[in-house]
């Protein structure tokens, strides 16, 4: 059962514009929502992450908006950058080791 | 020094053979992890070590059979493997079994059986 669904499946921004990735949880007990971001050949890494007590955190270029009620969380690219394409996993865990991760995102920024 | 390290980047190995992945921190990490990854997938979580006791064992077949000789070591022993165990092998670790505390992945070994 996929607890943590992501949203689009791809996405194609051009240079300078906002890149958008949602996903939704199902687990009211996650508390606590990283971002990775993967390029190809490497493993993922760490871009942000967030707990359920903030509404947004903003690192950078990079924010990420929490809705708690409608249990959603977004990530905002803003000024794409062609250096951004990648592959964006959101995640979600909860009281311990294990990270249940959306499906990932693969996003191209066009120069 | 935020880095993992995994040996080798690459493997190939036959469904007779018998090989190891090793992986590497030197962060003062006492939880460390394997994930499996599929092409255009997200990882999958493997096992998890947690001051070098296995902790969790995600139903993962016998043929795979991890090791922790010490808190900055990790290892993956294969034999027996089939066709579709090939993948991205990642090791990560993190300071220690925590939802909040940051995972560092390595850059993963690329596995192929034939």
């Amino acid at each position: 059962q996929q607890q943590v669904k992501q949203s689009p499946q791809s996405l194609i921004v051009q240079k300078g514009g906002i890149s958008i990735i949602n996903c939704a949880y199902e687990n009211t007990a996650f508390d606590y929502f990283p971002w990775y971001q993967q390029f190809p050949g490497k493993g993922p890494a760490l871009l942000i992450a967030i707990r359920p007590d903030v509404s947004e955190k903003k690192e950078g270029r990079f924010t990420i908006s929490f809705n708690k009620s409608a249990k959603q969380f977004s990530l905002h690219i803003m000024d794409s950058q062609p250096g951004d394409s990648a592959t964006y996993f959101c995640a979600a865990s909860r009281g311990g080791s294990r990270l249940t991760f959306g499906e990932g995102t693969q996003l191209t920024v066009n120069p | 020094d935020t880095e993992v390290t995994q040996t080798p980047k690459h493997l190939v190995m036959g469904m007779t053979n018998k090989k190891s992945l090793k992986c590497e921190q030197h962060m003062g990490h006492r939880a460390m992890y394997w994930y499996k990854q599929k092409a255009k997938k997200p990882p999958e979580l493997m096992f998890v070590y947690s001051y070098e006791k296995l902790s969790i064992n995600e139903s993962v077949p016998s043929r795979f059979s991890p090791e922790c000789p010490n808190s900055s070591l990790l290892n993956l022993h294969l034999h027996a493997l089939q066709p579709e165990d090939s993948a991205l092998y990642l090791c990560a670790s993190s300071l220690q079994v925590s939802s909040t505390d940051t995972q560092y992945f390595g850059p993963g070994t690329r596995l192929t059986v034939l």
